[in-house]
């Protein structure tokens, strides 16, 4: 079936280094792309999203570019802040099935 | 514009008691998500409603739990009897259209504590 696959965290940077969070998925069709984040005590907001092959999709200098070929989403961002400090989720949505499958997530712990 | 608002934002009982959480989607948003999180299984969709019919509730754990959406503003999920293994917190989220490009905007959780 479909599924996403997370790299395993936690990640800690310090401030100002460049980040990476791996994304690989498994689908049948073709896929919309996501990355949700989840700050402590709160929901999953929206970071980013592509709908179709080499969409890249980017917000708050976060990016994420759709990859057919080697089926991912991974994320990046060229310096990090304390404040990224959080739970990134990457997920994919199916019209076939209607539904949101998302990955284990990523807990990022940027230090001062 | 107000996002998903759920309530209560935190909930405490004892085991066996009857819980209702509540949810108010996005007005226009026709479909609407819950899903449960804990720290062993992650996010769980339990069922989700396409203008306001359930259209999947295959995640739903147990009889236990049920849901409605009574009207294209408001949704309940109730767990009756409660219990210890269902402390969590459950999300809902509500999303425009069908199609696949539109995200899932989510609420803040209601965290439940059964005792």
């Amino acid at each position: 079936g479909d599924s996403v696959t997370q790299m395993e965290g936690p990640v800690t940077l310090s401030e100002e280094a460049f980040l990476t969070i791996n994304c690989t998925y498994t689908a049948t069709g073709y896929p919309s792309l996501f990355w949700y984040v989840q700050y402590p005590g709160e929901g999953l907001q929206l970071l980013l999203k592509a709908t179709k092959a080499d969409d890249k999709g980017s917000n708050k200098g976060f990016e994420a570019t759709y990859r057919k070929e080697t089926t991912s989403f991974h994320l990046e961002k060229g310096s990090v802040q304390v404040s990224d400090s959080a739970v990134y989720f990457c997920a994919l949505w199916m019209d076939s099935s209607y539904k949101l499958i998302f990955g284990s997530g990523t807990r990022l712990l940027v230090r001062p | 514009d107000a996002g998903v608002i759920q309530s209560p934002r935190h909930e405490v009982t004892e085991m066996g008691q009857e819980v209702t959480l509540r949810c108010k989607p996005i007005s226009g948003h026709n479909s609407l998500f819950w899903y449960r999180q804990t720290m062993m299984r992650g996010l769980e969709l339990l069922i989700y409603f396409n203008n306001n019919v359930p259209i999947d509730d295959s995640g739903m754990p147990e009889d236990r739990f049920s849901a409605k959406m009574p009207n294209a503003s408001f949704s309940t999920l109730k767990i009756q009897p409660s219990e210890p293994r269902d402390s969590a917190v459950y999300f809902c989220a509500s999303k425009p259209g069908q199609e696949g490009g539109q995200p899932q905007h989510f609420g803040d959780g209601t965290r439940l504590s059964i005792l």
